[in-house]
């Protein structure tokens, strides 16, 4: 049982194009990240949400907390996107992660 | 601000070995978390610590443990090593657990052959 599903596993975008990742999770959260991994490992946390929308440059991240549902959005996509998209939650008992298996993004020029 | 420093950053050990990994938190954070990376199961959490004390762990077998320090440096062990362990291993650090952003460290590849 997947605590955390993502879709679309893998996605091939043009430069320029708008990006939609999408995470279901099926457990009460207190917070939900948005992680980038580059090849050769680096992971970097682009948002931590616990409600509404978050935005940083072209990147912006929702959340339904009702719906369990949160998406994030990639605007005028560049080829320096192009990595591993990852979706984790913080229970709001227990407190350990979930991770989504990853959205792998390749935007070409 | 230095970053999150994971110590070594490859590693080829045998089965039955075992192995101590190290991370240095960014200077304030007094928290650290441990993740395990591989291709079939992908990020997978193991521990997390704050001022020195577990506040949660993962489902992972006794074989894995850690512990931190006073100065927030924390290190992970894993004992008789399994094939199963190749991994990449992550730690991240933040100012406290819960709520707050983490930031990785570039991992250490562990190869168990």
């Amino acid at each position: 049982k997947n605590e955390v599903e993502q879709s679309p596993q893998n996605l091939t975008a043009q430069e320029g194009e708008f990006i939609t990742i999408n995470c279901s999770y099926s457990v009460g959260i207190s917070a939900l990240h948005w992680l980038q991994q580059h090849p050769g490992g680096g992971i970097v946390s682009l948002f931590m949400l616990s409600s509404g929308k978050k935005k940083h440059g072209r990147l912006i991240a929702t959340i339904n907390i009702q719906e369990k549902h949160s998406s994030l959005h990639i605007t005028a996509s560049h080829p320096r996107d192009s990595a591993v998209y990852i979706c984790a939650v913080r229970p709001n008992t227990g407190n350990q992660f979930y991770f989504g298996t990853g959205t792998s993004l390749t935007v070409i020029p | 601000k230095a970053g999150v420093t994971q110590t070594p950053r490859y590693l080829i050990k045998t089965r039955g070995q075992q192995v101590t990994l190290s991370c240095s938190p960014i200077s304030g954070h007094r928290s650290v978390s441990w993740y395990q990376q591989t291709p079939g199961q992908g990020l997978q959490f193991l521990f997390e610590y704050f001022s020195e004390t577990q506040r949660n762990k993962g489902n992972f077998p006794g074989r894995f443990s850690g512990r931190q320090f006073s100065n927030s440096r924390s290190e992970m062990n894993v004992s008789t090593l399994e094939l199963g362990d190749s991994a990449l291993y992550l730690c991240a650090s933040s100012l406290d657990y819960a709520t707050d952003t983490q930031y990785f460290g570039p991992g250490t590849r562990l190869t168990v052959l």
